[in-house]
């Protein structure tokens, strides 16, 4: 079955550091997302990516956020400047069609230290 | 202005038990309805779509009230298997069409 994966499981960063996060989506997918969730709370979106660019962001992807599909197969986030209450679980996920439902990877666990 | 709202529980409940769970969104325009399932620390699962014309899925059982704005899921003849986070998830609550997600509702089933 094909599935969304995601390295690494987990990354320990310090502040202020740059880090990226790699995807792979369902390779016939064609909506890509990446959500958060801070320990303890909901999943929150924070960008949707479609046809080599940004379709939706939210209040949370700010300037130090930013995505790539530098090839056919991967989708980065990268976080310029990291700060302590980036560290959450980052989830990307993918779907083949607009307003369906969306695959999701393992995640990465975030930890700014 | 609240999005997706659910109850949080815990819901404990006995295996064989039928519980349902219960969530209502705020935009009237939302297009698209799901329930994911959450286990502890691992990523959200799809585990059905909601139609308004209601949908089953073995023991799962989703329905859609769209005058309401309302989201059901019943779980019948519980399993031990089935202790999790229930996500209500919407498309488009926010006038966004990426999924919207509510804070869940917890089931621990009890043998």
């Amino acid at each position: 079955e094909p599935e969304v994966t995601q390295t690494p499981s987990h990354q320990v960063t310090q502040m202020g550091q740059e880090v990226i996060l790699r995807c792979v989506p369902i390779s016939n997918h064609l909506y890509f997302y990446w959500y958060r969730q801070i320990l303890g709370q909901k999943v929150e979106f924070l960008v949707s990516f479609y046809n080599n660019e940004i379709s939706e962001k939210s209040e949370i992807f700010d300037d130090q956020f930013s995505v790539e599909r530098p090839d056919g197969s991967n989708f980065t986030l990268k976080i310029r400047s990291t700060k302590l209450e980036d560290s959450a679980m980052y989830f990307c996920a993918s779907s083949d069609q607009d307003w369906s439902e969306a695959f999701f990877g393992q995640g990465t666990r975030l930890t700014v230290v | 202005r609240k999005e997706v709202e659910q109850d949080p529980g815990p819901f404990n409940v006995p295996e064989g038990a039928t519980v349902a769970f219960n969530c209502t969104y705020s935009n009237s325009a939302s297009q698209s309805f799901f329930w994911y399932r959450q286990d502890c620390r691992k990523e959200p699962k799809l585990l059905m779509s909601v139609y308004s014309s209601g949908n089953e899925d073995g023991r799962f059982t989703a329905q859609l009230n769209r005058a309401s704005q309302y989201i059901s899921l019943l779980i019948r003849d519980s399993k031990l298997s089935d202790s999790a986070t229930y996500l209500c998830v919407v498309n488009g609550d926010t006038g966004r069409r990426a999924l919207t997600f509510g804070s869940g509702t917890r089931l621990q089933v009890q043998p």
